[in-house]
């Protein structure tokens, strides 16, 4: 079984200041990770994946985030937020990277930048 | 990428009466769809898988009844929300799974009255 741990519901940070969203992981197998991003309303997009290649994975909007598996990690950093920012994000395993995989969403973290 | 488009993005219905959202892969023959419930503030939830041409497979705790699924083409999937009531109100946002992540509608806001 998998399953995702988001370690902290709300995140708030100052615009231009770095941010660290915490995600661990359980996986029976290799997994893929994802991080997702929602605004209010609104689907998820995609912000990057680790599907077992280069462990440090860029994403866009300058987001990206390190796979370490000796620590069952997989937090997402920015160097500087932004406003446009403020959403909610969702970390995510897969113990497949084939088709018709079944997703095991974290409980969400919600970021908020201040100016 | 796969693009998927959902309609309606928002609904409102009375207590009762069944509402019908479909989820469609416009690009990317979807053999299989998944459809995820939220409720407000909390994360995403598996409903169910849709398995085009077959019956749909449900989550624990999922009323097959209750959420009709119907995936009849390769584009094409159809959540009913049967004789819906005010718990039913929630976001529900289909996928489609591509070869290496998920693709998402851009979900559908029910609120039932």
């Amino acid at each position: 079984a998998q399953s995702v741990t988001q370690l902290d519901s709300h995140v708030s940070v100052s615009e231009g200041t770095p941010v660290l969203l915490r995600c661990n992981y359980s996986s029976s197998y290799s997994p893929s990770l994802f991080w997702y991003v929602q605004h209010p309303n609104k689907g998820l997009q995609l912000l990057l994946k680790y599907t077992s290649a280069a462990t440090l994975v860029k994403g866009i909007n300058g987001f990206e985030a390190e796979f370490k598996k000796s620590e069952t990690s997989f937090h997402l950093t920015k160097p500087s937020a932004h406003m446009s920012d403020a959403a909610e994000y969702f970390c995510v395993v897969s113990e497949s990277s084939g088709t018709a995989s079944k997703l095991t969403f974290g409980t969400g973290t919600r970021l908020q930048v201040t100016l | 990428g796969a693009v998927v488009s959902q309609h309606p993005s928002w609904v409102i219905c009375k207590s009762g009466t069944s509402v019908k959202i479909e989820c469609r892969s416009l690009d990317f023959q979807a053999t299989t769809m998944f459809w995820y419930r939220q409720f407000p503030k909390q994360s995403l939830m598996l409903m169910a898988t849709s398995n085009e041409g077959s019956k749909a497979t449900y989550e624990q705790g999922v009323e097959k009844d209750k959420f009709l699924i119907n995936h009849a083409s390769l584009t094409l999937s159809t959540l009913t929300v049967t004789s819906a009531h005010p718990e039913d109100s929630s976001f529900y946002i289909c996928s489609v799974q591509g070869v290496t992540e998920a693709f998402f509608g851009q979900g559908t806001r029910l609120t039932v009255v």
